[in-house]
């Protein structure tokens, strides 16, 4: 079964408007950390944000926050005021404290285009 | 600017050459990766090192060498590649513990192609 489910394989959003990226995640282990990834076409894997499992806020870091709704076990990435630069592949990951042998997991991403 | 260096971004080798991919980090971390990407398709991870001793070595074959010389460097070996081993590779690094955070930082990658 899919650890990390990210539903949108493609998605276009108009330059300055909000958009938001889902991701959901399944996990029997109580102590896990979600994580956003940026990816441009140029290849560097950019760390966005983090979510720890027993954050009781929403983590935010500029124009990104995360959406975290543990009993539906989601975490949605919201990008507020899209700029062109945006446009990107972006990925959700969870780290398992117990399971896994701590490796982070990975979604199959989802391909943000900023319309101008 | 990328505190996680890798080098070469490119690197264009025959099936029968041997190669190294080099990785450096200086965020004093103790926690070292090696990803393979296809394109649009999420990294794959090959090998773990933690305090220099490889951990996990996800089942990749031999032709795929890492070296772990101290906590700030990771090299990737490679010798008798075959084309489907063309693809970014990524290095990453990361605290070690227990807790779920401790975000890995990546390298910008090396493009390779085997011809």
């Amino acid at each position: 079964a899919q650890k990390i489910t990210q539903t949108q394989p493609g998605m276009f959003v108009q330059e300055k408007e909000a958009v938001t990226l889902d991701c959901t995640y399944d996990t029997s282990d109580p102590s896990y950390g979600l994580f956003w990834y940026k990816q441009p076409s140029s290849g560097e894997m950019i760390f966005l944000i983090y979510q720890g499992s027993y954050d009781q806020q929403n983590a935010t870091e500029g124009r990104y926050s995360l959406n975290f709704q543990k009993a539906r076990k989601s975490a949605n990435l919201v990008i507020s005021a899209s700029q062109l630069g945006d446009s990107a592949m972006y990925f959700c990951a969870m780290r398992e404290v117990y399971n896994q042998g701590g490796k982070l997991i990975f979604g199959q991403g989802t391909e943000l285009s900023v319309k101008p | 600017d990328t505190e996680v260096t890798q080098t070469p971004k490119h690197l264009v080798m025959g099936m029968t050459n041997k190669k190294s991919l080099k990785c450096e980090q200086h965020m004093g971390h103790r926690a070292m990766y090696w990803y393979k990407q296809k394109a649009k398709k999420p990294p794959e991870l090959m090998f773990v090192y933690s305090y220099e001793k490889l951990s996990i070595n996800e089942s990749v074959p031999s032709r795929f060498s890492p070296e772990c010389p101290n906590s700030s460097l990771l090299n990737l070996h490679l010798h008798a590649l075959q084309p489907e081993d063309s693809a970014l590779y990524l290095c990453a690094s990361s605290q070690v513990g227990r807790t779920g955070g401790g975000a890995q930082h990546f390298g910008d990658g090396t493009r390779l192609s085997i011809l």
